[in-house]
């Protein structure tokens, strides 16, 4: 069972170059999310999704954008990389509305700039 | 944002329990606290969760104050492999905001 799925695992980038991470789900669940992690640090939310072509910010949303055309897929695209987006990115995903409903979350994709 | 606060570390010896405590004072009545760990180079884990009540899985149990203002995860014996960083989360309108959670060093 896949669960989430993050590529790539590892990139490096230079400075203002542009990409986007991947992440997909197959638990069918309406609930995605984008965190980022720097070293010694907790997660912090970048942007989120609640349905098929519905986004919100999160904590931390500049730099980055993303889209939800379908329940499975949701990309983060970077458009300028700038060295303090160096960083741990984590993609989750729960099932339907509720606190109580666990976040799944992916393995990650380590990405550096330089 | 309601917040949690975690001591940095904890030691245990395995087999042994281990009580990871957390401390949620400004915690409001919708929030279920959530626990997740990290491994080294994984995306974080569920481990439990909870509203008032205590609960227990395979995992591990969840022993929340009758005031919520606190409460404690327990691993009942402690493996090599539960070594990690522990992040207590209030879960609050489908948001998790994680701190800086508790390292759990356990020894052979």
């Amino acid at each position: 069972n896949a669960g989430v799925t993050q590529t790539p695992k590892f990139r490096i980038l230079k400075i203002g170059q542009s990409m986007t991470l991947q992440c997909t789900q197959d638990m069918n669940h309406n609930y995605m999310y984008w965190y980022r992690q720097d070293p010694g640090m907790g997660l912090k939310l970048i942007y989120y999704s609640v349905g098929a072509g519905i986004t919100d910010k999160g904590e931390v949303p500049n730099g980055y954008n993303v889209s939800r055309s379908t329940t499975e897929d949701f990309p983060l695209r970077l458009e300028l990389a700038a060295p303090s987006q160096t960083s741990v990115y984590f993609c989750a995903s729960s099932a339907g509305q509720g606190d109580n409903q666990p976040q799944h979350f992916g393995d990650g994709t380590r990405l550096s700039i330089l | 944002d309601a917040k949690t606060t975690q001591p940095n570390s904890m030691e245990s010896n395995e087999e042994e329990p281990v009580h990871l405590p957390c401390n949620h004072s400004t915690i409001s009545g919708t929030d279920y606290i959530h626990w997740y760990r990290q491994l080294p180079s994984q995306g974080p884990e569920y481990v439990i969760h909870g509203l008032t009540s205590n609960v227990n899985n395979r995992m591990a149990s969840l022993a929340i104050a009758e005031d919520r203002k606190s409460s404690t995860l327990i691993l009942h014996r402690a493996t090599l492999r539960d070594a990690a960083v522990y992040y207590c989360i209030l879960y609050s309108y489908g948001k998790l905001t994680f701190g800086q959670g508790t390292i759990l060093t356990v020894h052979p």
